[in-house]
Order: C-alpha cells, then structure tokens, then sequence
C-alpha cells in the first residue's frame, strides 16, 4: 500500500511567486492534515480536512494560503504570493481516526524555498 | 497557547549508554504520541500514550505519560548507533489538534 506522497520534494521561487503543493494521502483516509516547519522551530498544524470539507483551518498563517481538497481525496496547498518567511518544510498527514486517537501518516515533505 | 518543551534539544552520548528524553507543558493532553524522523522523511510514530502515568515499551524504549497528562519522557537503555535521529514528541488536545515539541536530535557514538 502506497503511503502519503508529496510533491514536489523541493521548490525554490522567488519573492512574489506562486507556488502549489500537493499531497496524495493513503487511500480511505478520511483525516488529511498539513503541517508546517520553519527552520529552528516545531512543526506546526496549518489545517485538517474530513474528507473534502476543512475542518478546522486556524493554523493557517494569512489569506495568502489556499487548501483545497476537490473530491476529498488529493489535497493542494497554493501560496500566493509567497515570501521570505514561507520557506520550510510542508508535510501532510492522513489517519483513518482522528489525529488524538489515531496514528498519522506523514508523507517525507516539501521543502519551499522563497529567495 | 498549548506548548510543548522538549529536552535536551541535542544529545550525543556513546553506543551503550542510557538517555532519557522530557516533554513538558503546562497543558493536559488527551493522548502523547511520540515520533521518530529521519533526514529526508517524515516523522514516523513510536507510540501513543493515551492514560496518565501508562507506561509503554518498544524494545529498548521506554515512554511514560504522567499522572496528570502534562509531561512524558522517552527512556533508551543501551543505546545503540541505530537510535540515532530526530526524536519529536507531540499532544493531541480535545480539539483534535496535534502540537509538536521541537524535538531531540540524538547522536549515538560508536
């Protein structure tokens, strides 16, 4: 059984840019959640989806971050436009049960460089 | 806002020896889970621990949630080159929302 996939792996923009990440979960898995880690400090919860719907998105850093989950099934991370402090590493998540009680999955990240 | 401290944030010690990891808050959890990440990767879960004052046991690893769910330690016995990583320790809250320490990177000498 395939695992959680990211892509791409490794993105350098510019300032300014936009750039889409994506994350394929494990099939079934209704729970998807996106993390980030900026270099130097704890990953962070950005959002969680239940299926196609956002469930709860308050860990998103300003309106130039868009989720999407068309179909509840592959997710997009669009940041537009993108600046300095973007960079790090992007990781999805997806589990079966809710994340306190359930085992996440992470896919191996996508590491956003903004120069 | 719920954080977690972790400790030591770098550790390196001989092939043999005993280390213990902390991860404290001031906050109560309704699980601890502990993960494992690789160069490359991303974190792969160790175990959960879901009762205060459980104790788990994977091999050489020892995980404890305490009494009140605000704290665990994560115990290796006989450390061996192979432990060598990123050892993060993450709460899940009521919300549903997973809140991660900022890890332990241990280096094992051989």
């Amino acid at each position: 059984e395939a695992g959680v996939t990211q892509f791409p792996s490794h993105s350098v923009i510019e300032k300014g840019q936009t750039v889409t990440l994506r994350c394929d979960p494990i099939s079934g898995h209704d729970n998807l959640y996106w993390y980030r880690r900026v270099m130097g400090k704890e990953i962070k919860f950005l959002l969680h989806f239940v299926k196609e719907s956002k469930q709860d998105e308050s860990g998103m850093p300003n309106n130039r971050f868009l989720a999407e989950r068309t179909g509840g099934t592959y997710s997009t991370l669009k940041v537009q436009p993108a600046e300095l402090e973007d960079s790090g590493v992007y990781f999805c998540a997806s589990s079966q049960l809710r994340a306190r009680t359930g085992e996440l999955f992470f896919g191996e990240g996508s590491r956003l460089t903004v120069l | 806002t719920q954080l977690l401290e972790q400790s030591p944030q770098f550790l390196s010690i001989q092939e043999g020896e005993n280390l213990t990891v902390y991860c404290n808050s001031s906050s109560v959890f309704s699980s601890l889970q502990w993960y494992r990440q690789e160069p490359g990767e991303g974190p792969v879960l160790l175990v959960t621990v879901v009762t205060g004052g459980e104790v788990k046991k994977l091999k050489r690893l020892t995980f404890q949630f305490g009494d009140a769910r605000k704290d665990s330690s994560l115990h290796i016995t006989a450390a061996q080159p192979g432990d060598t990583g990123l050892y993060l320790c993450a709460g899940a809250g009521r919300d549903d929302k997973i809140i991660f320490g900022k890890g332990t990177r241990l280096h094992i000498l051989p």
